[in-house]
């Protein structure tokens, strides 16, 4: 079966400190990749997509970077957080075909930094 | 830009009723997606339905339809026979056909259903 996983649920970070968040996908294979960013009580940002390894397209400015080692593997990461990267963070999978047509998302990682 | 409005203060709603969360949009493509995602506290992203710029038919899965008037750019989700469980955060998102056909989302509408 084609699912989405995403580690970790909730992570505590200090400010300065990295991150490194993961998604993998399986069932699949050279999924259109993206990673969205939820600020309280807002809706989806978009901060990176990927249509394969090493393709990356990044829609903010910002001090996160995306990577994609594997074909069903996005990674989200940073060198220092800093507070205004508290959120919601998302990954999703486009769905190209079948009943299910859309995007699948992840179960989120609730991220805050202090 | 494309861009998704929905501009309904939190909603509370009488169980079994019957409840209509707006949406309209703004785009220049002639093939675009529409999807409504539902957010219970949990914070995952459930996905409701969908409608293509050229279904003629508006779309239906179970309890929800999608009212659909492409003259006026709007894509009002219908739920029907509220129950307790519905109550969550509703968002509508659009997918562009060109680029990373990325989803555009609104800012959401949250529902509470009472007994």
């Amino acid at each position: 079966s084609q699912t989405i996983h995403q580690w970790p649920a909730t992570l505590v970070q200090p400010v300065g400190s990295p991150l490194s968040l993961e998604c993998t996908v399986e069932g699949t294979s050279n999924p259109n990749l993206y990673w969205y960013r939820q600020a309280a009580g807002r809706g989806l940002q978009l901060l990176f997509y990927s249509v394969g390894i090493g393709q990356i397209s990044s829609e903010v400015p910002q001090n996160l970077s995306a990577s994609r080692p594997q074909d069903r593997q996005f990674i989200l990461s940073s060198k220092k957080l800093l507070l205004s990267d508290s959120g919601f963070y998302l990954c999703a999978w486009r769905r190209w075909k079948g009943s299910n047509y859309g995007y699948t998302f992840g179960s989120g990682t609730r991220l805050t930094v202090v | 830009a494309q861009k998704i409005t929905q501009t309904q203060p939190g909603m509370f709603v009488q169980e079994k009723e019957a409840v209509t969360l707006d949406c309209t949009y703004d785009t220049s493509d002639q093939s675009y997606g529409l999807f409504w995602y539902k957010q219970p506290s949990s914070g995952e992203m459930i996905f409701l339905i969908y409608q293509g710029s050229y279904d003629e038919q508006n779309a239906t899965e179970g309890r929800y339809s999608l009212n659909f008037q492409k003259a006026r750019k709007s894509a009002n989700l219908v739920i029907s026979a509220s129950q307790l469980g519905d109550s969550a955060m509703y968002f509508c998102a659009m997918r562009v056909s060109y680029g990373n056909n990325r989803l555009a989302f609104g800012k959401g509408n949250q529902v509470v259903v009472i007994p």
